[in-house]
């Protein structure tokens, strides 16, 4: 079946400090892999996805097929990335998984 | 291009009513799909429409119900509302089905009393 995993509810860390939010996922094929975000009071808009390679707002993300995990990651934070981080794969003709999320804290 | 639209933003219903969701795409985009988010649970898939069709349809009851129009605009009904339909729906479209990007609506927050 496929799964994403989220296993932090809560993230806090201090501004300046490194960010690594965890995703691992359960697919038997080649799997798509997104991470989205959601601010206070905003619509939930996508981050970055695993096949773009790119960086948005420092954040980057790699699939690791043999952990099977795509984790989220900036090497320092700011307050303004506080915000609900959801991982997502997309397995092709069936809908978009999600994980529960994540909510990261970043404290001045 | 304008982003997906989400109307009403808010509702306010009691048990046992039913409850109509609407929900435009972005322009060219004909892939609709609909998502319960709650605290607890997440986002949960509801169902998917393409061209009019229903492509996929989550674990949900019976209760829940929708539709997609030529112009690719989207209906979600909830008939006979529970409390623990309370959540904000939302509505992501894509150009096409499969692996395309979803664009999310800012969501419908729904409370049943």
């Amino acid at each position: 079946a496929q799964r994403v995993t989220q296993p932090e509810k809560l993230l806090s860390v201090f501004k300046g400090a490194p960010v690594e939010l965890k995703c691992n996922y359960s697919y038997s094929g080649s799997p798509e892999l997104f991470w989205y975000v959601q601010y206070s009071r905003q619509r939930l808009q996508l981050l970055l996805r695993h096949i773009s390679r790119e960086s948005i707002k420092g954040f980057t993300a790699d699939l690791n097929k043999g952990e099977t995990s795509f984790h989220l990651k900036k090497p320092f934070a700011q307050e303004e990335d506080s915000a609900m981080y959801y991982c997502a794969l997309n397995p092709g003709n069936t809908p978009l998984v999600f994980g529960k999320g994540t909510r990261l804290s970043v404290i001045a | 291009k304008a982003g997906v639209t989400q109307t009403p933003r808010y509702l306010i219903k009691t048990r046992g009513q039913q409850v109509t969701l609407s929900c435009s795409p972005i322009s060219g985009h004909r892939s609709v799909s609909w998502y319960q988010q709650t605290p607890g649970q997440g986002l949960q898939f509801l169902f998917e429409y393409f061209s009019e069709t229903q492509r996929n349809k989550g674990n949900f009851p019976g209760r829940f119900s929708g539709r997609q129009f030529s112009n690719s605009r989207s209906e979600m009904n909830v008939s006979t509302l529970e409390l623990g339909d309370s959540a904000l729906y939302l509505c992501a479209s894509s150009f096409q089905s499969g692996r395309d990007t979803q664009y999310f609506g800012p969501g419908t927050r729904l409370t049943v009393l």
